[in-house]
């Protein structure tokens, strides 16, 4: 198994471009989980989906859109870039079934906005 | 909204060392994560647990859940253990919503 694969590993774009950010897993896992990492902070939930079709906010939405057509893959929209999301992202995909199972971490996507 | 406090933030150690890291979280949890952060950026899961302690390895998780606190320990501490140890909540029924602390960066020099 691959487990959690991102793509790309680094971009940079400009204010206001737009771009996706994907993430398949192929542990056939219900859960998926969009994080963002700044500098010197924890980790933060963007979106999270509980299956195919279901996704749902997580602490800091503003700015991204999600979609979850498949259970296998789970991407991330930036629409109109800003320099606040500048950050590094973080996907993950766990199986939950009635009790939180571990939740395993793609390589992670250092976007700089400039 | 559960808050998560490590301490230390930075914990620097000998190689043979006896680590502890401690996380405390102010609300209910349904599981406490301990997480692993390589200098190069990837993220592994290394504990879950929800009562008692867990060992693997040269590693050891425990939970106070009366006193809402946590603990990583470990024992002989190698310089390759250095990493961000991160400690993350899931409140109540909110199973895959995690809230993470901050991280403790821990250097150990052989």
């Amino acid at each position: 198994n691959a487990g959690v694969t991102q793509t790309p590993k680094f971009r940079i774009l400009k204010i206001g471009q737009s771009m996706t950010l994907q993430c398949t897993q192929d542990m056939n896992h219900n859960y998926m989980y969009w994080y963002r990492q700044d500098p010197g902070m924890g980790l933060k939930l963007i979106y999270y989906s509980v299956g195919a079709g279901i996704t749902d906010k997580g602490e800091v939405p503003n700015g991204y859109n999600v979609s979850r057509s498949t259970t296998e893959d789970f991407p991330l929209r930036l629409e109109l870039a800003a320099p606040s999301q500048t950050s590094v992202y973080f996907c993950a995909s766990s199986y939950v079934r009635g009790y939180q199972e571990t939740q395993y971490f793609g390589p992670g996507t250092r976007l700089l906005v400039l | 909204k559960n808050e998560v406090e490590q301490s230390p933030q930075n914990l620097t150690a000998q190689e043979g060392e006896f680590i502890t890291i401690n996380c405390s979280y102010s609300v209910g949890i349904s599981a406490l994560h301990w997480l692993q952060q390589h200098p190069g950026g990837g993220i592994v899961s290394l504990f879950m647990l929800s009562s008692g302690k867990k060992k693997h390895g040269r590693l050891i998780a425990t939970i106070n859940i009366q006193e809402k606190h946590s603990s990583l320990h470990i024992t002989a501490s190698h310089p390759r253990d250095s990493a961000v140890y991160i400690c993350a909540v899931a409140g109540g029924t909110s199973y895959g919503k995690l809230t993470f602390g901050q991280g403790t960066i821990l250097t150990v020099h052989p």
